[in-house]
Parts: C-alpha cells; sequence; structure tokens
C-alpha cells in the first residue's frame, strides 16, 4: 500500500538552530513528490517537488533533497516567520492521485 | 496569492441543510481538486475534475457531490450536513490531469454546522 510517512510531528527550534525534517514514502514508482508549506486556516503554499533520487532543491532557507525512500526538507538558520506546518506529498505511478502525509509543526522561537 | 480563488471564505449553518463552495482555478489550469482538513487533521482528497470530467474520487460522502463546469470553474454541493462534516474545505488546480505537475491551494472555505 502507498503511504507517506513525516517526522518528527512537531519540531521546536530556537532561531538560527538548522534541522531538518523527513519525509519517508513506501509507493510502487515514484512520479513526484512535493513539498508544502502551511500556514494556520491558510491553504497549502507550493515549495518543491522533486522527481528523481539526488535531486536538490532550494529556495531563501530551504533545501529539499530526495533519496529512493526519503525526502528531507533542510532549514538552514531558521526565523520566527519559518514557523508553519511542513507537508509533504507523493504521486505515485500506480495512482495519479497525491498521498499526503500529516505533516510537520514547525515552531522556531525567537 | 496563488491566483485560485475560493468563496465564500466562511460559512456557518444548521444541520441538515445544504450548502454550496466555489472554487475558480488559476487561469490555464484544468485540473481541480477538492480537499477536506478538520481540526489539526491532515489533507483528505475528496475529488478531482480535469476538463469538466470527473477523474478520481477520494473519501467523499455519497452526501457531498461536486462538478466542473464549461468555465473550469467548480462547484461542492454538501448536503444534509451534520456536525462533523465543519472543516476547512479547499480547492487546488494544476496544469495537467496525471503528470506531476504541482497543485495549487485556494484560500479555503471554513464551514462551521451548528
Amino acid at each position: 500500500e502507498d503511504q507517506v510517512t513525516q517526522s518528527p510531528e512537531a519540531l521546536r527550534l530556537q532561531e538560527g538552530e538548522s534541522s531538518s525534517l523527513n519525509c519517508s514514502y513506501t509507493v510502487s514508482g515514484l512520479r513526484g513528490l512535493f513539498w508544502y508549506r502551511q500556514d494556520p486556516g491558510k491553504g497549502p503554499e507550493f515549495l518543491f517537488t522533486l522527481y528523481s533520487a539526488g535531486e536538490e532543491k532550494e529556495k531563501e532557507r530551504l533545501k529539499a533533497t530526495l533519496t529512493k525512500k526519503e525526502s528531507f526538507l533542510h532549514i538552514t538558520a531558521p526565523k520566527p516567520e519559518d514557523s508553519a506546518t511542513y507537508l509533504c506529498a507523493v504521486q505515485a505511478r500506480s495512482n495519479y492521485q497525491l498521498i499526503w502525509g500529516a505533516g510537520t509543526k514547525l515552531i522556531i522561537k525567537p | 496569492d496563488s491566483g485560485v480563488t475560493q468563496t465564500p471564505k466562511h460559512l456557518i449553518t444548521a444541520t441538515g441543510q445544504r450548502v454550496t463552495l466555489r472554487c475558480s482555478p488559476r487561469s490555464g489550469d484544468l485540473s481541480v481538486y477538492w480537499y477536506q482538513q478538520s481540526l489539526d487533521q491532515g489533507l483528505q482528497f475528496l475529488i478531482h475534475y480535469y476538463n469538466g470530467e470527473e477523474r478520481a474520487k477520494g473519501n467523499i460522502l455519497e452526501r457531498f457531490s461536486a462538478q466542473q463546469f464549461p468555465d473550469l470553474h467548480s462547484e461542492l454541493n454538501l448536503s444534509s450536513l451534520e456536525l462533523g462534516d465543519s472543516a476547512l474545505y479547499f480547492c487546488a488546480s494544476s496544469v495537467a490531469d496525471r503528470t506531476p505537475y504541482e497543485q495549487y491551494f485556494g484560500p479555503g472555505t471554513r464551514l462551521t454546522v451548528t
């Protein structure tokens, strides 16, 4: 069964303290992996798409990487405005619909 | 701003009633997706339309239905509402239907059933 698991569920960091969020997936052939950011009460905001193992993408303090079994969202020197829930979704070859993880709630304290 | 619009922003109604949520996709996007997100829950996929045709159904209740019109806007109809239907309802759009293009989300409609 296709599955996406995100860890940790929640992460509290001090401003400037770098860390990584994990998205593990089990799918029958990966077509694409997506990262989104969601603020409370708002719609998810698209961040990155990764298609194949070894691919990396960066945007400001965020960098997403992909292996054959998982993706990491690295956040470097985070600021309080980076606080949000980060969602991972996968599109498998067996099913064109996105399979969503439960998200990681990131809190950056000043 | 993603370019996806949803109306209304908030909706408060009573149990047993029927409501319609509206979504306009980004210019050029042919696919529309509907999601439900209950308090502190993940995104639950409801239904997908591509260029007016239903493409896939997720965990959508029989009391819920949707359609996509020739101008590509979409409506989600929720009937015989129950307290448990209270949630954020998001619409998303993308360029294609099967290739792994990213989905862009609207601001959502917050439905409260009392």
